[in-house]
């Protein structure tokens, strides 16, 4: 099926240090979803974005729509052990409900 | 706890067994999706319920695959005669439906093991 494009697959870093990660897409998008999922887990909601250039923070989160409304990125400033995880943008198209995946983002936390 | 639950959480089965599964989503919400997610991927979208109606089907929901949502409340996902390829997470996810609050929260997961 369709996946948007993700990067980076995986990050390694010290705690302390901000992590980056974003997703691209062809297709235009009118709502962007940023999850995070824990092994055997379901995705757990982070922020939604609904509109071209919004940028919104969950405490240490922040995460951007793209102006273009085809990409998107999410900031994770000083990071702790407990962000590990695996890391999911998602996007729904104007015309539908279905919300399109990226393949993840795969974050490892160094004490 | 008022989030999306489905069950159950683990399921086991013989290639060429019928499994069910089931969703009860968040109160109030009137959608309801069901995605599955492989190893190493992102959720795939299946189907989707507005109330009691299903509205769309992706091509991934082949004819051994089959939803219900009769009262508009819990869902249930049916695989008949399950192939080894079937193996995955089924993801269950509900939301209001209103425009910009169509924001899709998930349960826990039902991983489904096929021998």
């Amino acid at each position: 099926g369709q996946q948007l494009n993700q990067s980076p697959q995986s990050m390694f870093i010290q705690e302390g240090e901000d992590v980056s990660m974003n997703c691209t897409s062809s297709s235009i998008f009118n709502t962007w979803l940023w999850y995070k999922q824990d092994p055997g887990e379901g995705p757990v909601l982070l922020i939604a974005l609904y509109k071209a250039g919004e940028l919104t923070s969950n405490g240490r989160l922040t995460a951007q729509f793209g102006i273009t409304r085809k990409d998107s990125f999410l900031n994770i400033s000083a990071s702790i052990p407990s962000d590990v995880g695996i890391y999911f943008c998602a996007g729904r198209e104007t015309s539908g409900s279905r919300l399109t995946f990226g393949e993840g983002t795969q974050l490892t936390v160094n004490p | 706890d008022t989030g999306v639950s489905q069950d159950p959480r683990h399921k086991i089965t013989k290639r060429g067994q019928n499994v069910t599964f089931r969703c009860d989503p968040i109160s109030e919400h009137n959608r309801l999706y069901w995605y599955r997610q492989t190893l190493g991927q992102g959720p795939e979208f299946l189907t989707y319920f507005q109330n009691e109606a299903q509205l769309e089907k992706s091509r991934l929901l082949s004819d051994r695959f089959s939803a219900e949502r009769p009262k508009g409340s819990f869902s249930t996902l049916e695989i008949q005669r399950t192939e080894q390829g079937d193996s995955a997470m089924y993801l269950c996810a509900s939301s209001l439906g209103l425009g910009q609050g169509d924001t899709q929260y998930f349960g826990p997961g039902t991983r489904l093991t096929v021998l």
